[in-house]
């Protein structure tokens, strides 16, 4: 079955950067693309960007553009999200979701499948 | 950017009760659509794709409607595992999400 497992909480300082994986299994990875999606405490969800399984083409929302990068390794089907100059307001479970690409680029959506998310919290 | 707008908030309502969320979009969307239901403590979970289609295993009380801007999340018999918080996104241009509604028992 279709598994998304992310890496384990983050603390990190103002200013510092972050860098949460998210490891594929039961499926062809190169067929579809990972979403990143955040969530602050008691919040609502927050679209970041994708990338291709295939080419590692990405789009990435215009709010974080210049502040997150998106890469994968397909050796390992592993996708990893950086975010940079981290801020208190950066605070938030960080999910890794499967989407659906063609041709080349990818969808925002619809995600069928979730890692388990990623809390990393930003303090001074 | 497209902006998605839920309503309401919140509701209460009773198991059997029939339940309709509504979620509008800034500007047409076609069907690029999805529904998600999220618990605490959980990771989101795919209800409905392209408007109205149903995902796997879903069951058959939840039903999406609408094209353009603006779209509808039926749950035709509430059960007490849909007490949860329910969010639209959109996939036409970039990936925006409703600000989500949440279904509490009454």
């Amino acid at each position: 079955q279709v598994q998304l497992v992310q890496s384990g909480a983050e603390v990190k300082k103002p200013g510092a950067s972050v860098q949460v994986s998210c490891k594929a299994t039961g499926y062809t990875f190169s067929t579809y693309g990972i979403n990143w999606v955040r969530q602050a405490p008691g919040q609502g969800l927050e679209w970041m960007g994708w990338i291709s399984g295939y080419n590692g083409n990405t789009d990435y929302a215009r709010k974080l553009q210049g502040r997150v990068t998106l890469t994968t390794d397909t050796s390992t089907n592993t996708a990893y999200m950086e975010l940079r100059s981290l801020r208190s307001d950066d605070t938030a479970f960080y999910y890794c979701a499967r989407t659906y690409c063609s041709g080349g680029s990818c969808y925002s959506g619809p995600c069928d499948s979730w890692g388990q998310g990623t809390l990393v919290t930003v303090s001074s | 950017d497209i902006q998605m707008t839920q309503s309401p908030s919140a509701l209460s309502a009773s198991v059997g009760d029939r339940v309709t969320i509504a979620c509008r979009a800034s500007q047409s969307i076609s069907s690029w659509l999805a529904w998600y239901q999220q618990k605490p403590g959980k990771a989101p979970k795919l209800l409905i794709y392209k408007a109205s289609s149903l995902e796997s295993g879903v069951p058959s009380r939840f039903s999406g409607s609408g094209f353009g801007t603006e779209f509808t999340l039926t749950i035709s018999s509430l059960q007490p595992d849909d007490f949860a918080t329910y969010y639209c996104q959109q996939y036409d241009s970039y990936g925006a999400f409703g600000q989500g509604t949440k279904v509490e028992i009454k």
